[in-house]
């Protein structure tokens, strides 16, 4: 399996342009998550989906982000428009979801480093 | 609250010496626990995870972790530790509970550096 897809690899943006980055998680996997991270805040989680359904958006920072999932091998986080703080590295990571309250171990991508002008 | 520590943000030790992270959680039932790996400029890699039964844990690299309830730890050891261990080291746990469907909690995370 190539693992957690995501893409691109690196964006430099300039501030108020829309950027959209891309997340392709492992076959059969049914739990898909995007994280944030930078030097002060460290690794946040920012949304998940089970089954390509929201689950979780409290970690999303405001309104001019947004995540789609709208298949299970595909995922889309929007930030509209983007702001120099937005930059940072944003993983996604996708597990297989065992059921309520059971664990399986999350698998990461190889991150987006985002850098914002 | 519901909380994941990383006591030591940057250790260093040299190489060929034991090294020990610590990992501490506040919930009232054992979760399950994870030991994650971040080399420069890569993604998280799982080195080992602790869900029931022996509470010492073998993974990957040589690392090995011991869960001990009494003290809601989950330290992560390696004997000898080799200049390629140099990276960021992450604990997480899953809490249980029926509100949780497969959300990690993460630790601040915690720098290794070793010196020749």
């Amino acid at each position: 399996d190539a693992g957690v897809i995501q893409s691109p690899r690196h964006e430099v943006t300039e501030m108020g342009q829309e950027v959209t980055l891309r997340c392709k998680p492992i076959s059969g996997h049914n739990s898909l998550f995007w994280y944030r991270q930078t030097m002060m805040r460290g690794l946040e989680l920012l949304i998940y989906f089970n089954n390509n359904v929201p689950i979780d958006d409290s970690g999303m920072p405001e309104d001019r982000f947004s995540a789609k999932m709208p298949n299970a091998s595909f995922s889309t986080l929007k930030i509209q428009p983007s702001e120099p703080r937005d930059s940072a590295v944003y993983f996604c990571a996708s597990s297989e979801n065992l059921g309520t309250g059971r664990y399986n171990e999350q698998f990461f991508g190889p991150g987006t480093r985002l850098t914002v002008l | 609250a519901q909380s994941v520590t990383q006591p030591d943000i940057h250790i260093t030790v040299s190489e060929g010496a034991s090294l020990e992270l610590r990992c501490n959680y506040s919930y009232g039932a054992t979760p399950y626990l994870f030991w994650y790996v971040q080399s420069p400029g890569q993604g998280l890699q799982l080195l080992l995870k602790y869900f029931s039964g022996d509470t010492l844990v073998q993974g990957i690299k040589g690392f090995e972790a011991e869960f001990k309830r009494s003290q809601s730890s989950f330290n992560l050891r390696k004997p000898s530790v080799h200049w390629s261990d140099a990276a960021e080291y992450f604990c997480a746990v899953g809490p249980l509970g029926s509100s949780n469907t497969g959300k990690l909690i993460f630790g601040q995370g915690t720098t290794l550096q070793v010196k020749p």
